[in-house]
């Protein structure tokens, strides 16, 4: 499975946009990538997966350049409440247990 | 009421003990899994089943076991516990191939300290 690399922590304020970029050099023809959430002492939750171009949804937007090589999150207009743990995976959709998690990015949303 | 639920939340045990972790899921899923978390870190597959036949070890089986004794539910032992597995356990579902984006869900976990 494609290795990913993403910053160890972020800090923003209340009410910005904050955007959030994983690198997967290595990834394969029919890999998905796939961002989860995680609160402390919580499990993760997912946000959000796509393949290419750009996908939306209530949460977050996900962009994906035509290489395929990183992908950047989005959170508009963040909270308080989404101080956690982002984890970028990468990995076919045939194969979801072999999620490797990595150690995530820390977002530190400050008022 | 959550879809996936885990006992117990929290166990303190010697060293030596026996101990079972017990996940239930009311998602209807085939796949469950079992992965551990240590402070700071992501977190690693122990074992993952695809249906109630079939069970597969992950990155860092040695030490557990497991038992699938229905679609719903998915246990996790440690044989003889050891301090290096105090570690947070979750437990996840997810659907299988061709039922869409494969997400995963996690329950809320159960904290493991072993003395």
């Amino acid at each position: 499975l494609a290795k990913t690399t993403q910053p160890i922590s972020m800090d923003s304020y209340e009410g910005q946009e904050v955007n959030i970029t994983c690198s997967h050099n290595n990834i394969a023809t029919n890999d998905y990538i796939t961002w989860y959430q995680q609160f402390p002492s919580q499990g993760p939750r997912f946000i959000i997966q796509g393949y290419k171009t750009k996908v939306t949804n209530e949460v977050a937007s996900l962009f994906i350049p035509a290489d395929r090589k990183s992908s950047t999150l989005s959170l508009p207009r963040v909270s308080l409440s989404d101080t956690a743990v982002y984890y970028c995976l990468v990995g076919p959709m045939d194969s979801s247990y072999k999620l490797i998690f990595g150690s995530g990015t820390r977002l530190l949303v400050r008022p | 009421d959550a879809d996936v639920t885990q006992t117990p939340r929290n166990r303190i045990t010697k060293t030596g003990k026996r101990i079972m972790l017990e996940c239930s899921q009311t998602k209807g899923h085939d796949r469950m899994y079992w992965y551990r978390q240590d402070p700071g870190l992501g977190l690693r597959l122990i074992y993952y089943s695809f249906d109630v036949k079939d069970i597969n070890k992950g990155e860092i089986s040695d030490g557990y076991s497991v038992s699938r004794q229905a679609q719903a539910k998915f246990s996790l032992s440690l044989e003889s516990a050891i301090p290096n597995q105090t570690a947070l356990y979750f437990c996840a579902t997810s659907d299988s191939p061709g039922q869409g984006a494969r997400e995963q869900y996690f329950g809320p976990g159960t904290r493991l300290t072993v003395t």
